[in-house]
């Protein structure tokens, strides 16, 4: 079944710590996408990339890095710059047309807790 | 950038009841509108879309509608049912040929009373 994986589920993170979040995807979507979600909010944009080695930010992207070295995979970097790293974060793929054919499929999310 | 306003922000309906979520767009060359569904502790997941060249798309109790004019769309679900209780998303396309996105509303929390 094709599908996209984010691991691990949960992970906790020490303060000064770079953590990476992982997302990969066998739907042979083109695009891929980083999305944050504090409890009670909405979705907020931190990376996407439309190609391979290529990736654009988004509206919170300080403190986060990501690559795109193959098609299937969007590692996310949750650096120590990242002060309020605590949050659920959702990973997702859509086809070349940015969703516009098939929306975007979502990850079942990774929730990240600084201790 | 695209605009995409979602109200309300909660909503509690008795079971049985219906349940209308609406939402806005500012870009009037968005032509796809999905809506999503997010459980507690999941990723959303895509329940029902709609395209600029329709006006109204249903499946089951699930109906979504759209004003092209007016710039709104809206999320209809009928005889709710506890397991409907969740956040909904809307959605909208922004941007031109070769760099769409989709931008989200910011949800709202469904509460189905038994």
């Amino acid at each position: 079944d094709g599908g996209i994986t984010q691991s691990p589920k949960y992970l906790f993170r020490k303060e000064g710590q770079n953590v990476t979040l992982s997302c990969e995807q066998n739907l042979n979507h083109d695009a891929m996408y980083w999305y944050r979600q504090d409890p009670g909010q909405g979705l907020r944009l931190i990376y996407y990339s439309q190609i391979v080695n290529d990736f654009q930010k988004g509206d919170i992207a300080e403190g986060y890095s990501v690559s795109r070295e193959k098609k299937e995979s969007f590692p996310l970097t949750v650096t120590s710059a990242q002060k309020n790293p605590t949050a659920f974060y959702l990973c997702a793929s859509s086809t070349g047309s940015g969703g516009q054919k098939h929306g975007y499929t979502f990850g079942s999310g990774t929730r990240l807790t600084v201790v | 950038g695209e605009n995409v306003e979602q109200h309300p922000s909660t909503l509690s309906v008795q079971e049985g009841d219906s349940a209308v979520i609406k939402c806005t767009y500012s870009d009037s060359a968005s032509n796809y509108f999905p809506w999503y569904k997010q459980e507690l502790g999941k990723g959303p997941q895509l329940i029902i879309d709609i395209r600029s060249n329709v006006g109204e798309k249903k499946d089951q109790r699930i109906a979504v509608t759209l004003n092209k004019t007016a710039k709104h769309f809206s999320l209809h679900i009928t005889e709710t049912q506890p397991e409907d209780s969740a956040v909904y998303f809307c959605a909208a396309t922004f941007g031109r040929a070769g760099s769409y996105q989709l931008t989200f509303g910011k949800g709202t929390k469904l509460s189905v009373i038994p």
